[in-house]
């Protein structure tokens, strides 16, 4: 099974709203991922978890807060967002290596957040 | 630097004939290589993915790519597509010494028609 799943798949909130995404996967992944995508662009990473800890934060503003709360779940705390922060908002899980290199990664079918 | 190049932003392609979609890094280090499709409103799924061993590498939906170290190139190839190929595909590399970084092209969108 190489599922990864995400809640909601549809969001909409105001700007003075506080809201959470949500990410599990069940593969013993020690990696996660979340990725923001706009419309015909690729990815851009956003945060990585490795062992429930995070290791990277690619300069993400503040108002995006991650959470790892065990090593199935990563979750997105959004508050006070902007409209340019509308966006598919991706999760995803890997193996870990030891080597500085990733396997590939698993994604799930993201989160459509629309910011009014 | 380490980068990921797909030249083609547009393949059109009529249904049932042959494609490739093409791919290049540029790398000093050992590399790591995969294909993902995305279709609308949807993740991306991976396609195939080289980590070692032999340079042709079949994937799932009858796709296949072939690891060209002295060429950096990773191109996608179907014998002959249908239409729901139609997607948006990527290309993405893992560098020795990136971490957990993906670097991803900026995508090919391959249009299938009757």
């Amino acid at each position: 099974d190489t599922e990864v799943t995400q809640t909601p798949k549809h969001l909409v909130m105001g700007m003075t709203n506080k809201k959470s995404l949500k990410c599990e996967q069940h593969m013993g992944h020690r990696a996660m991922y979340w990725y923001k995508q706009k419309a015909k662009k690729p990815p851009e990473l956003m945060f990585v978890y490795s062992y429930e800890k995070l290791s990277i934060n690619e300069s993400v503003p503040s108002r995006f807060s991650p959470e790892c709360p065990n090593s199935s779940l990563l979750n997105l705390h959004l508050h006070a967002l902007q409209p340019e922060d509308s966006a598919l908002y991706l999760c995803a899980s890997s193996r870990l290596t030891s080597g500085g290199i990733t396997y590939e990664q698993y994604f799930g079918p993201g989160t459509r957040l629309t910011v009014t | 630097a380490q980068s990921v190049t797909q030249l083609d932003s547009q393949v059109p392609v009529f249904e049932e004939a042959p494609v490739e979609l093409r791919c290049n890094y540029s790398s000093s280090v050992s590399v790591y290589l995969f294909w993902y499709v995305q279709y609308p409103n949807q993740g991306l799924q991976l396609l195939l993915k080289y980590l070692s061993g032999s340079t042709l590498v079949k994937g799932i939906n009858g796709f296949e790519a072939e690891f060209n170290k002295s060429q950096t190139s990773f191109h996608l190839r179907k014998p002959s597509v249908h239409i729901s190929d139609t997607a948006e595909y990527f290309c993405a590399v893992s560098f020795t010494g990136g971490g957990n970084k993906l670097t991803f092209g900026t995508g090919t969108q391959l249009k299938v028609e009757l």
